[in-house]
C-alpha cells in the first residue's frame, strides 16, 4: 500500500532560526513529490520535485529529493512567524495520465516571535 | 485567474441527511479531484475526473458517495445518508492537461459536520 511519512509531526521553533522538514515514501509507479503548506484554508502549492538532487528554491524556501533513498526534505532559513502552518508532502503515483496525491500526516511548525 | 472555488464554505446536518458539494475548478483545468481531510491528517484521495470523465474512484468512496462532472466544467459531490464518520473537511483540487506532470490546486474546500 501506497504511504508518505512525515518528520517531525510537531515542530516549535523561535523566530530566525533554520528548520528541516523530512518526508519519506513508498509509492508505486512514482511520478513526483510535491510540497504544499496549509494555513486554516486550501493547500497552497510549494514546489514539485521529479529528479533526484536537483534542489528546487523559492526565496527562504528550498527542497531536495532522493529518489534511490525514496525521501525529501524542506528546508526553510530564517523562519518568520508567518511560516506558521502545516507542511504536507504529496507523492504522485501514476493515475490515468495524472497523478493520484498521497499525502502524509503533516508537520506542525509553529514560529514563535 | 480566479482560484478553485467550492461551495457551501460549511455545511452542518443531522444524520441521514443528503448533502451536495459543488467545486468550481481553475477555468481550462480539464483534470479535477476531490479529497477528504479529518483533523490531524492529510488529505486522502476520492475521486477524479477527466474532462466529464470519472476515471477512478477510491475505495474510500462508498455506494453513498456519488460524483459528477456533467459538461467538464464544475463538479458535485453528493452524500446520501450521512453518517457521523462523514465529518471531514471536502477538498477538491484541479490541474490542466500538459506536458510532464502538473501540480493540482486546491480550493478552500466544504467543512461538514454531522451532528
Amino acid at each position: 500500500e501506497d504511504k508518505v511519512v512525515q518528520s517531525p509531526l510537531s515542530l516549535v521553533v523561535h523566530e530566525g532560526d533554520t528548520v528541516t522538514l523530512n518526508c519519506s515514501y513508498e509509492v508505486t509507479n512514482f511520478r513526483s513529490l510535491l510540497w504544499y503548506k496549509q494555513e486554516k484554508k486550501a493547500p497552497t502549492f510549494l514546489f514539485m520535485l521529479t529528479s533526484s538532487g536537483i534542489e528546487k528554491k523559492s526565496g527562504r524556501l528550498s527542497s531536495i529529493l532522493d529518489k534511490k533513498e525514496l525521501f525529501s526534505i524542506l528546508n526553510i532559513t530564517a523562519t518568520q512567524t508567518g511560516d506558521s502552518a502545516i507542511y504536507l508532502c504529496a507523492v504522485g503515483g501514476a493515475l490515468w495520465g495524472a497523478q493520484k496525491l498521497v499525502f502524509g500526516q503533516g508537520t506542525r511548525l509553529t514560529i514563535n516571535p | 485567474d480566479t482560484g478553485v472555488s467550492q461551495d457551501p464554505r460549511h455545511k452542518i446536518t443531522k444524520r441521514g441527511q443528503n448533502v451536495t458539494f459543488r467545486c468550481d475548478p481553475i477555468s481550462e483545468h480539464n483534470r479535477l479531484y476531490w479529497y477528504r481531510q479529518t483533523l490531524g491528517q492529510g488529505p486522502e484521495f476520492l475521486t477524479y475526473f477527466q474532462n466529464e470523465a470519472q476515471l477512478e474512484k477510491s475505495r474510500l468512496l462508498s455506494d453513498r458517495f456519488s460524483a459528477e462532472r456533467p459538461k467538464g466544467s464544475f463538479s458535485t459531490l453528493e452524500i446520501q445518508r450521512t453518517e457521523q464518520g462523514d465529518s471531514a473537511m471536502y477538498l477538491c483540487a484541479s490541474s490542466p492537461i500538459g506536458a510532464g506532470n502538473q501540480p493540482q490546486h486546491f480550493g478552500d474546500g466544504t467543512r461538514l459536520s454531522i451532528l
